[in-house]
């Protein structure tokens, strides 16, 4: 079936690196989603990652993917108080109409 | 600006009461969904609308109706037959028919039945 799981809750420390673990189980997504909610908010796509790569990046977020064990992960560099969300991360089972999303992370930076 | 917009941002409904919650977009997107969001946990799909005149049920479908006549617009109508629809609603988009379903959000509706 699909399903997507994360942690519930990260706290870091201002500057330190910050990661985010997801597995899913659907093995025919060919694109998987990095969001993010701030509070009241709706949610903002932060990056997505292609099938057939094992990393990307952009600026301070690194994406790592391990399609063998159906590991993504989310490393965010320098984390300061404005990075204080939930992040989810979602896959896009096989077609064309559906994202499947984990429960979220809620991350927490203090100083 | 292009974007996808929802109000009212905060309803108030009382019990036995149907609601209609707006969704409107201008990016000419072709798919438009409805989530909904409660605390602890993550998206769940109520419909989503691949093309106008078009719309299938998503995982939590029971309650709730949608229509889809103009391709900007996706309203979501929470009936009185929805048990607890106290949540947070999102609508979201994308541009359809493709593998990366790459969806983008509305700052979403939250209904509070008293």
């Amino acid at each position: 079936g699909e399903d997507v799981e994360q942690s519930l809750f990260l706290s870091v420390r201002e500057g330190d690196s910050s990661v985010i673990n997801c597995t899913y189980t659907d093995s025919s997504s060919t694109y998987l989603y990095w969001y993010k909610q701030e509070p009241g908010a709706g949610l903002q796509l932060l990056t997505y990652i292609f099938s057939n790569m094992d990393m990307k990046q952009d600026q301070r977020l690194t994406v790592l993917l391990n399609k063998k064990d159906k590991h993504l992960s989310l490393r965010i560099a320098d984390t300061q108080t404005g990075d204080s969300a939930i992040y989810f991360c979602a896959e896009s089972p096989g077609g064309y109409n559906k994202l499947i999303f984990g429960a979220g992370t809620r991350l927490a930076v203090h100083p | 600006d292009g974007g996808i917009t929802q109000s009212p941002k905060y309803l108030f409904r009382k019990e036995g009461q149907n609601v209609t919650l707006s969704c409107e977009q201008n990016l000419n997107h072709d798919a438009m969904y409805w989530y909904r969001q409660d605390p602890g946990q993550g998206l769940r799909l109520i419909y989503y609308s691949q093309i106008v005149n078009d719309f299938q049920k998503g995982d939590i479908a029971e309650g709730y109706s949608v229509s889809r006549e103009k391709k900007e617009s996706f309203p979501l109508t929470v009936t009185s037959a929805q048990k607890n629809p106290t949540a947070f609603y999102l609508c979201a988009s994308s541009i359809g028919q493709r593998k990366n379903n790459e969806q983008f959000f509305g700052p979403g509706t939250r209904l509070t039945v008293l």
